[in-house]
């Protein structure tokens, strides 16, 4: 049971701002949204979350729409080093639940 | 670097072979997971782990496929008599996990199994 959709791919010109959508409707009150990104041969690395405010810290921000329903991640200034897939998760607050993985946003830099 | 530590980044083995896969977590992390990733797809949950306790298992592991972590440290994968199927990239991840808050994971660069 899908909890985010996200575009099968993206491209975005190096130096611009890559904005990567993700749908997540059924999204419930205890419900963060998570952020991940998997550079080719490595594990997956954990980027931003926010509950419902707008975060930022010093990989990208996150905009998250006022009634949760989407958000957007941003990487303000897009290199080639972000090429990557982008996965965006839903997940309780309670803690002991696991990540579950869709098939993410394949992100192409383009220089 | 002190992050999370998989070995060997590679293994090759024939079919019907047992094979084990270690991770060392960051210290201090006192949670350990285990994914599973084949091409194109996203990591897929195994196990994981709440110290040496083991907490939850899906149903992807098969009773070929044993995780442990004997001291709440390091953690072991082994996966008996390995069929073709097997091959992916197993993935460890381990966490700090507040009393209110899921906490990031922090993954490993994986051991990429080939079946032959």
């Amino acid at each position: 049971d899908a909890k985010t959709t996200q575009p099968t791919s993206m491209d975005c010109a190096e130096g611009r701002a890559a904005n990567l959508p993700c749908n997540h409707s059924t999204i419930s009150g205890n419900e963060y949204v998570y952020w991940y990104r998997q550079i080719h041969s490595q594990g997956p690395q954990y980027i931003i979350h926010g509950l419902k405010n707008n975060e930022t810290n010093e990989m990208a921000s996150l905009i998250i729409t006022e009634d949760r329903k989407s958000s957007t991640l941003i990487l303000p200034h897009a290199t080639l080093r972000d090429t990557a897939v982008y996965y965006c998760i839903v997940i309780s607050n309670f803690g002991n639940e696991k990540l579950t993985f869709g098939t993410g946003t394949r992100l192409t830099i383009i220089p | 670097d002190t992050g999370v530590s998989q070995n060997p980044r590679h293994k090759i083995t024939k079919r019907g072979q047992n094979v084990t896969f270690r991770c060392d977590p960051i210290s201090e992390h006192n949670r350990l997971y285990w994914y599973r990733q084949t091409l194109g797809q996203g990591p897929e949950f195994l196990t994981y782990f709440q110290n040496e306790a083991q907490l939850e298992k899906s149903r992807l592991l098969s009773d070929r496929f044993s995780a442990e972590r004997p001291k709440g440290s390091f953690s072991t994968l082994e996966i008996q008599r390995t069929e073709q199927g097997d091959s992916a990239m197993y993935l460890c991840a381990s966490s700090l996990p507040g009393k209110k808050l899921v906490s990031p994971l922090h993954f490993g660069n994986g051991t990429r199994l080939t079946v032959t």
